[in-house]
């Protein structure tokens, strides 16, 4: 089984700034990597899939990375919308599994 | 609009077993490939079962692997989960998603459906 490891488990972030969330894969996904938002009593939400290939509808400032088996979600000047927790996702040759998520607070 | 409603939860013993239904609008559902994943309470998302578009291939994750069997009912525009032997571990909030046409990331969630296994 494919272990996505999320880091760091929790993140402050003062509203305006940069966050960076970083998601490692033990093994290739190839560029098979999504993120998703998800906030209290809400589904998730989808953000970006492909490793860096934004949903439909997510602000521009929302972007996705990838070097080789470490993906990076960025979100470049926090709103306070964006304060929820965040999941990777490999979906590699039918095969999925979820990073343990990456809660982003405010500072 | 584009729309998956879960239903079929409860509160139920060890050992029963209960149906999850997924009912799907706004989409051809024949197009796309299904999906099951639960959250435990407070706890993080897990992926339990998926259906390919014509219900050639499907999938279970190990934990409910022998317990579970996903199906899919086209006409209906419907996904089901049939859950057998429930455990306590099982107890979770369990969303249906749909799989993107352009990727396999899950780009349509439901609100989900509360399943609480105990005695």
């Amino acid at each position: 089984e494919i272990v996505m490891t999320q880091s760091p488990a929790t993140l402050s972030v003062s509203p305006g700034e940069r966050a960076t969330l970083s998601c490692r894969a033990s093994q290739s996904v190839n560029s098979n990597l999504a993120w998703y938002q998800q906030k209290p009593g809400q589904a998730p939400r989808l953000l970006i899939y492909d490793a860096s290939i934004r949903a439909t509808g997510i602000p521009a400032r929302f972007s996705g990375s990838r070097s080789g088996i470490e993906f990076t979600l960025t979100i470049s000047s926090l709103q306070s919308e964006d304060f929820a927790v965040y999941y990777c996702q490999q979906y590699n040759n039918w095969s999925y599994t979820f990073g343990q998520g990456t809660k982003l607070e405010i500072k | 609009e584009v729309q998956l409603v879960e239903s079929g939860g409860g509160l139920v013993q060890p050992g029963s077993s209960l149906r999850l239904s997924c009912a799907a609008s706004g989409f051809t559902f024949d197009d796309y490939a299904m999906h099951w994943v639960r959250q435990a309470p407070g706890k993080g998302l897990e992926w339990v079962s998926s259906i390919s578009w014509n219900g050639g291939s499907i999938g279970y994750a190990d934990s409910v692997k022998g317990r579970f069997t996903i199906s899919r009912d086209s006409p209906k525009n419907s996904l089901y989960l049939q859950m057998n032997s429930l455990r306590t571990e099982d107890t979770a909030l369990y969303y249906c998603a749909r799989v993107g046409l352009q990727t396999d990331a899950f780009d349509i969630w439901g609100q989900g459906t509360m399943i609480t296994v105990s005695s």
